[in-house]
């Protein structure tokens, strides 16, 4: 199985800074690598597949890089909205697995 | 609208069975994968069974290998996990989601998830 690794597990920030949330595959995962953005009682919201490219109705200020095994989530001037939890998940291989997850706050 | 709708959650004791059911509307559904993932109280995220458009092909987390069965029936535009020997540890919310396209598992459509509380 895939382990993926997220940090920092925890971030606090100030609006209108940018942020890097960094996820590690414990073996390589191509570009097979997807973002999710959870709220409190709400299900997952995909931000990012292909590695760097943008879902559906994405704002332009979330970016995606990497391939193999490191990757980066970054969220540039970040808003209260964004406060949340953010999840990696590989789909190069079964199983699917998911990160721990890094939880950012907004100052 | 794009919706995936589940339901069958509730409270089961240990070694008792559950069907979780899902409808979507808006897409054309037997073009797509699905899959559930369970997420269970304060935790993260993890990726329970998966199966193809056709219905012909299905994956299986190890955890639930041999007691969870996915099933599809695209004439009701439904998919179904059929959850024996539930254990405490099953308890999750459970999520339906649709995977952007075949053998890419990255879901881009989720429902609104299910409770399931295993308990005696």
């Amino acid at each position: 199985e895939i382990v993926m690794t997220q940090s920092p597990a925890t971030l606090s920030v100030s609006p209108g800074e940018r942020d890097t949330l960094s996820c590690r595959a414990s073996q390589s995962v191509s570009s097979n690598l997807a973002w999710y953005q959870q709220k409190p009682g709400q299900a997952p919201r995909l931000l990012i597949y292909g590695a760097s490219t943008r879902a559906t109705g994405i704002p332009a200020r979330f970016s995606g890089s990497g391939s193999g095994t490191d990757f980066t989530l970054t969220i540039s001037s970040l808003q209260s909205e964004d406060s949340a939890v953010y999840y990696c998940q590989q789909y190069d291989k079964w199983p699917l697995t998911f990160g721990q997850g890094t939880k950012l706050e907004i100052k | 609208d794009v919706q995936l709708v589940e339901s069958g959650g509730g409270l089961i004791q240990p070694g008792g069975c559950l069907r979780l059911s899902c409808v979507a509307s808006g897409f054309t559904f037997n073009n797509y994968e699905m899959g559930w993932v369970r997420q269970a109280p304060g935790k993260g995220l993890e990726w329970v069974s998966d199966i193809l458009g056709s219905g012909s092909t299905m994956w299986y987390a190890d955890s639930v290998k041999g007691r969870f069965t996915i099933s599809r029936d695209n004439g009701k535009n439904t998919v179904s996990l059929q959850m024996n020997s539930l254990r405490v540890e099953d308890t999750a919310i459970y999520y339906c989601a649709r995977a952007i396209r075949t053998y890419s598992q990255a879901f881009d459509i989720w429902g609104q998830g299910t409770m399931v509380t295993v308990s005696s």
